[in-house]
């Protein structure tokens, strides 16, 4: 059993549609963080979280220590929000090294 | 300036070339990290340079080689490389090494190699 697991790992969702990506976690953790990768390689950090709620734009992410989960919503979903979520996990004893999960894939057709 | 920038793009090379792949930063970040990933899987991470010293290789071989010059720039030299090592190479860079598992990444958006 992966230490992060994500999903669904595939999720197509029509333009408009609220979308759900969860992250469970098996270990103790200090900082989650949430990441995007669009075709061709770029990775951008959409949050980085250690306890309740965050918001930026259309962007929701929310972690439950107790239940070791998170997830990522995404509202009023576009066609430009297509790509991969990834969530990684950061703890005291690892420092730098964070532990990903596999990945979700996401495509809002129009 | 909230830039990581990486060159080349794209790299193709032979197994006896030696090449290197470079990574800048002007943020003043001071932990930079090198990661491999494979299509459809998570970055593996590689090296993390602490204030311009090696601080993690996770048991890389050494046919990957880097290198931090000075706080802004980080280069991987590559020799003798395999077929398997094809994959993308992203940079990534966070403000503190002391609580980086509290820092955002920043990412580059990474070289393509191609060995053949």
């Amino acid at each position: 059993k992966n230490e992060v697991e994500q999903s669904p790992q595939n999720l197509t969702a029509q333009e408009g549609e609220f979308i759900t990506i969860n992250c469970s976690y098996s270990v103790g953790i200090s900082a989650l963080h949430w990441l995007q990768q669009h075709p061709g390689g770029g990775i951008v950090s959409l949050f980085m979280l250690s306890s309740g709620k965050k918001k930026h734009g259309r962007l929701i992410a929310t972690i439950n220590i107790q239940e070791k989960h998170s997830s990522l919503h995404i509202t009023a979903s576009h066609p430009r929000d297509s790509a991969v979520y990834i969530c990684a996990v950061g703890s005291q004893t690892s420092g730098s090294r964070l532990t990903f999960g596999e990945g979700t894939q996401l495509t809002v057709n129009p | 300036d909230t830039e990581v920038t990486q060159t080349p793009k794209h790299l193709v090379m032979g197994m006896t070339n030696k090449k290197s792949l470079k990574c800048e930063q002007h943020m003043g970040h001071r932990a930079m990290y090198w990661y491999k990933q494979k299509a459809k899987k998570p970055p593996e991470l590689m090296f993390v340079y602490s204030y311009e010293k090696l601080s993690i290789n996770e048991s890389v071989p050494s046919r990957f080689s880097p290198e931090c010059p000075n706080s802004s720039l980080l280069n991987l030299h590559l020799h003798a490389l395999q077929p398997e090592d094809s994959a993308l190479y992203l940079c990534a860079s966070s403000q503190d090494p002391a609580g980086s598992q509290f820092e955002k990444l920043f990412f580059g958006s990474g070289t393509q190699l191609s060995v053949l």
